[in-house]
């Protein structure tokens, strides 16, 4: 039973456009969302989040849009750059809880130069 | 300031042998978390612990997985009587509090051979 779920296990953009990775997730108790970037050989490393409440969230180049009614995020990377070739995790949580995360599958994602 | 350390990197064992994976939380932690990496999975949640105490194991399986936090020392997670399906990476990460947020460590690559 897979709670978070990203449909595209890759991504392959251009230098300098943009880049949108998508996830979906099912259990209507998550409240807060997050993404994660993961290289080979080295753990996640967070990058942005989004609390329920909001529906957007901006961080310089990256971006976090969450449709609560259709149970669906975005993260959006403008302009893509070549070291932003990752792996990106989403993962979600409820908060009040022990904190444990929920992650989906992952989205590679290569920026050609 | 040292972030969150996991040795061995690599380990490998053979099946029926019991394999130990240390982790140090990052200085001022005393939150950490155990997650695993199966082969083409995202990462999926074992335990939580603080110091001395496991807060929750609703994601250890529930034979020959244990957890550990001690007083003094890092953080151990033992299984013990290894089989072929625990070959992973295992990720650590540590949080000074609930609801701050964790740093993941670069985790151990188990071989199971």
């Amino acid at each position: 039973d897979q709670q978070v779920k990203q449909n595209s296990p890759s991504l392959s953009v251009q230098e300098g456009r943009i880049s949108i990775l998508n996830c979906d997730y099912t259990n209507s108790m998550f409240d807060y969302f997050l993404w994660y970037k993961k290289y080979p050989a080295e753990g996640p490393t967070f990058l942005i989040s989004i609390s329920s409440i909001k529906d957007k969230n901006e961080d310089g180049r990256f971006t976090v849009f969450l449709n609560k009614s259709a149970k669906h995020l975005s993260l959006h990377i403008v302009p893509s750059q070549p070291g932003d070739s990752a792996v990106y995790f989403c993962a979600a949580e409820t908060q009040g809880g022990s904190e444990k995360l929920v992650f989906g599958k992952g989205t590679k994602l290569t920026v050609n130069p | 300031n040292a972030g969150v350390m996991q040795n061995p990197r690599h380990l490998v064992r053979r099946r029926g042998q019991e394999a130990r994976l240390r982790c140090s939380p990052m200085k001022g932690h005393s939150h950490v978390y155990w997650y695993r990496q199966l082969p083409e999975e995202g990462l999926k949640f074992m335990v939580y612990l603080q110091k001395e105490n496991i807060i929750d194991e609703s994601g250890m399986p529930k034979e020959r997985f244990s957890a550990e936090f001690p007083k003094e020392g890092p953080s151990i997670l033992r299984i013990q009587q290894v089989v072929r399906g625990d070959s992973a990476a295992y990720f650590c990460a540590s949080s000074p509090a609930l609801n701050y947020g964790y740093t993941f460590g670069s985790g151990t690559r188990l071989t199971v051979v």
